[in-house]
């Protein structure tokens, strides 16, 4: 949805599993954000991309959540050693436009649903 | 204290009603200011933005932004079944990164 691609929609795993989050914006946005929404919260920043580098990433939990973006276009967001609390729906955003990045509205995707059980 | 507080809810209105959303900040530093509406089960999606104080207007939509008193508000006129739906509200500062609070349910009733 609003040109941030996210895969896979659904997933669920067992607690310790490792996984792995996609998301593909339409291209030629170099800022790229994630955020996790757990229920009945609002969504949390985790980590911002500018190009192939993480510009932010003082929302990310712990060191079990590392994310990369080697080529400034696809993101991975990666989750080793999964717990209970991992559960929600992790959403990727790009800005509203491709110039000018700084405190512009963002759309997100339409997240994947992170069930560990 | 929230950076972002608003109203859980739910905020019941009749159908043709003006719907009036509340959301107040704790950082004066907040630049820019968003409101967002997400249906069950969907991601949100953004409805208005608002830069600066006063008032702005996009169709049935008005953000209010006052930002000596920290707070931004969504007025929705001509309230419809179909705008019910949770109202996020979102701001950023110096950073690009959105915080959010919590939303407030609204419910339109027929």
């Amino acid at each position: 949805g609003a040109g941030v691609s996210q895969t896979p929609s659904n997933k669920v795993t067992e607690k310790g599993k490792y996984v792995e989050l996609r998301c593909d914006p339409i291209s030629g946005h170099t800022a790229l954000y994630w955020y996790r929404q757990s229920l009945g919260q609002g969504p949390e920043f985790l980590i911002y991309f500018q190009g192939t580098g993480a510009a932010d990433d003082s929302g990310l939990p712990n060191d079990r959540f590392f994310a990369v973006r080697p080529e400034g276009s696809v993101s991975t967001l990666k989750i080793q050693r999964t717990e209970r609390g991992d559960s929600a729906v992790y959403l990727c955003a790009r800005p509203r436009l491709k110039a000018g990045y700084f405190n512009q509205p963002q759309h997100f995707g339409d997240g994947t649903r992170l069930s560990i059980l | 204290q929230k950076e972002v507080e608003q109203n859980s809810g739910p905020l019941s209105v009749p159908e043709g009603a003006i719907a009036s959303l509340n959301c107040t900040y704790s950082d004066r530093g907040s630049q820019s200011f968003f409101w967002y509406r997400q249906y069950s089960g969907k991601s949100p999606e953004l409805i208005m933005f608002i830069y600066s104080n006063g008032d702005k207007e996009d169709g049935r939509f008005t953000a209010q932004l006052n930002k000596a008193s920290q707070y931004v508000s969504l007025l929705i006129r001509d309230s419809q079944p179909s705008d019910s739906a949770t109202y996020l509200c979102a701001r950023t500062n110096a950073g690009n990164m959105l915080t959010f609070g919590g939303g407030t349910r609204l419910m339109v009733k027929p």
